[in-house]
């Protein structure tokens, strides 16, 4: 079945720094794959689509400067966290979906990067 | 995309069926009906999707009504490892390819 892996599983920065997180689909290409957030016993929310060769769209109330995605490949999109924060602590989880000409397919996640920033 | 209804959680005995109903009264005739589980500090995983057919695999059951305003996930024998948060979701797939909303979902505990 489809894979999507992301790595790290988990990191520990200092404030200030940037950390960023790789999401990659290991069995099928992905021109679009999804990013979100998910705060601790609170359900997982969209940040940005990130979409291959071009910008990524953000939702509102996301900073794209401090959130840069990168979508290089059809199977590689990452995420950069600028000037991490404490408050950008969080799981964050990237998805993406076999091409399907019905969009019907399944969207797939990977298992999520816990960032801790001190 | 319609929103769903859940219950905030619920119990199961190990070995019995988990029966996990969804409410989703507003759903319009292209939405599908998908579940997704996550276990602590995971992504999601997918379970299963339909449209308005009865659906089966190796991992659960839906079961849609016939007015599609409802549907329950059933794990037909829940053992300690289906332990998780189970979202229910409607999409339309048509609208091409696009994200997932996540409501609370309902956290399912399963005892022994």
């Amino acid at each position: 079945g489809a894979v999507v892996s992301q790595h790290p599983s988990w990191v520990i920065c200092k404030s200030g720094t940037s950390v960023k997180i790789e999401c990659r689909s290991l069995d099928f290409q992905a021109t679009t794959m999804f990013w979100y957030r998910q705060f601790p016993k609170q359900s997982l929310m969209l940040m940005a689509t990130s979409n291959e060769g071009s910008k990524a769209t953000y939702e509102q109330g996301v900073e794209k400067d401090k959130f840069l995605i990168n979508h290089a490949s059809l199977t590689l999109s990452t995420l950069t966290v600028t000037s991490a924060h404490p408050e950008d602590s969080s799981f964050y989880i990237c998805s993406a979906r076999p091409p399907d000409p019905t969009y019907n397919s399944p969207l797939h996640f990977g298992n999520g990067t816990r960032l801790t920033v001190t | 995309d319609a929103k769903t209804t859940q219950p905030p959680s619920m119990d199961c005995a190990e070995g019995r069926a988990a029966n996990l109903p969804c409410n989703h009264s507003t759903i319009s005739g292209n939405e599908y009906v998908y579940w997704y589980r996550q276990i602590h500090s995971q992504g999601p995983q997918y379970i299963i999707h339909g449209l308005k057919n009865n659906e089966t695999n190796e991992m659960a059951s839906l079961i849609i009504t016939e007015d599609r305003k409802s549907s329950t996930l059933i794990l037909p024998h829940a053992t300690l490892r289906d332990t998780a948060v189970y979202y229910c979701i409607v999409r339309v797939s048509i609208s091409g390819n696009t994200p997932l909303v996540f409501g609370k979902g309902t956290r399912l505990s399963v005892i022994a």
